[in-house]
């Protein structure tokens, strides 16, 4: 069975500053992807990083990375220099062997001016 | 990135009436889609995995009779809600894959948002 864990609910963070979400996951596959997801309150999920459990280094997207620690099972998503339109849902997604993405509880993300 | 398109958007129905809900990749065929069910400040809930031309899988405690998944087409599934009832709204979303590999980027539609009156 996969499990995505996300401690924290809520996040406040000052506009231009960096800010980390915390991602950990469970599974037995060999194999997995993990990818990142922010949903906005207009409910659409957009796709914003995705790490193969093979990749070497850590993926980077703009002003999005992923922090990737395999030992650890984290695979945290850092955004630099925050803006006001980063205020969102973030999730972070797992798919392993049976092609599923499962989700953790998400993290609501609010950008202070 | 490919697009999803989902429709409709909202949609308010009166107890007892069905509701189809429409799933459509424009831009990609899509061997695999699938269905999820938001409940209000909480995650996604995969309900089921429809393939093209077959039947769907649906997850634990998800009742097929009451969701009925069609995929007719690479680029068509639809999701009825069938004698809908006050507990049944909730926010649906669909996302659509290109091909299977744990790398493969699932691509989401709009959303809809059932409201059961």
């Amino acid at each position: 069975a996969q499990k995505i864990t996300q401690t924290q609910p809520g996040m406040f963070v000052q506009e231009k500053e960096a800010v980390t979400l915390d991602c950990t996951y469970d599974t037995s596959d060999p194999s997995y992807g993990l990818f990142w997801y922010k949903q906005p309150s207009s409910g659409e999920m957009i796709f914003l990083i995705y790490q193969g459990s093979y990749d070497q280094q850590n993926a980077t997207e703009g002003r999005y990375s992923l922090n990737f620690q395999k030992a650890r099972k984290s695979a945290n998503l850092v955004i630099s220099a925050s803006q006001l339109g980063d205020s969102a849902m973030y999730f972070c997604a797992m798919r392993g062997g049976n092609e599923k993405l499962t989700f953790g509880t998400g993290t609501r993300l609010t950008i202070i001016p | 990135g490919a697009v999803v398109s989902q429709h409709p958007s909202r949609v308010i129905c009166k107890s007892g009436t069905s509701v189809k809900i429409e799933c459509r990749s424009l831009d990609f065929q899509a061997t695999t889609m699938f269905w999820y069910r938001q409940f209000p400040k909480q995650s996604l809930m995969l309900m089921a995995t429809s393939n093209e031309g077959s039947k769907a899988t649906y997850e634990q405690g998800v009742e097929k009779d009451k969701f009925l998944i069609n995929h007719a087409s690479l680029t068509l599934s639809t999701l009825t809600v069938t004698s809908a009832h006050p507990e049944d709204s909730s926010f649906y979303i669909c996302s659509a894959s290109s091909g299977t590999g744990r790398e493969t980027e699932a691509f989401f539609g709009q959303g809809t948002r059932l409201t059961v009156v």
